[in-house]
């Protein structure tokens, strides 16, 4: 079980450009969270599906923030255009039916934006 | 709403010395509560987890948590540390119906362990 794939693991962007962060879920997982990590604000949930379709985007922060799950081997978050205040640790977890099961988070995404 | 605290930023002990991490949840019922570990520059993975029974549940890495309702507490616990324990540890919590439509898994803000050789 190779666990969760992100991609990349650091990706440094100008301000007003589109950033696409990439996840692989372990397979067979039925649930996909995107979640974002700062200093000041924690851990928060952005997004999560199940069986590919998103069931809350509450945290999604605004309009400029996307994310997809095309199939269940994949996901993107998008963020355009991007802002500095962006700049954060971007993780995906994948899991069976919560909450009997754990979520298994990848390595994440650094994300910073100039 | 739910919420999670953890009190402590940050927590420096010796090697070899008991460790206690506090946790308080706010949440009208029962919930889900949860230890998580997370390595620098890596995700997060689970300690251990509590859905009902026994209130003192036993996790991986020699560590154990143990749910007091009366105090809305879940504080994670190991009896001699080692240098590898070093890492942030998060408490989280979520509801039932959490994978539905209702719920998610909110997250503490973390507390850093540093361990003293």
């Amino acid at each position: 079980d190779a666990g969760v794939i992100q991609s990349p693991r650091h990706e440094v962007t100008e301000m007003g450009q589109e950033v696409t962060l990439r996840c692989k879920p372990i397979s067979g997982h039925d649930y996909l969270f995107w979640y974002r990590q700062t200093m000041m604000r924690g851990l928060e949930l952005l997004i999560y599906f199940n069986n590919n379709v998103p069931i809350d985007d509450s945290g999604m922060p605004e309009d400029r923030f996307s994310a997809k799950m095309p199939n269940a081997s994949f996901s993107t978050l998008k963020i355009q255009p991007s802002e500095p205040r962006d700049s954060a640790v971007y993780f995906c977890a994948s899991s069976f039916r919560p909450p009997g099961s754990p979520l298994h988070f990848g390595n994440g995404t650094r994300l910073t934006v100039t | 709403a739910q919420s999670v605290t953890q009190p402590d930023i940050h927590i420096t002990v010796s090697e070899g010395a008991s460790l206690e991490l506090r946790c308080n949840y706010s949440y009208g019922a029962t919930p889900y509560l949860f230890w998580y570990v997370q390595s620098p520059g890596q995700g997060l993975q689970l300690l251990l987890k509590y859905f009902s029974g026994d209130t003192l549940v036993q996790g991986i890495k020699g560590f154990e948590a143990e749910f007091k309702r009366s105090q809305s507490s879940f504080n994670l616990r190991k009896p001699s540390v080692h240098w590898s324990d070093a890492a942030e540890y998060f408490c989280a919590v979520g509801e039932k119906g959490y994978g539905g439509s209702q719920g998610n898994l909110i997250f503490g803000k973390g507390t850093k362990l540093s361990v003293k050789p």
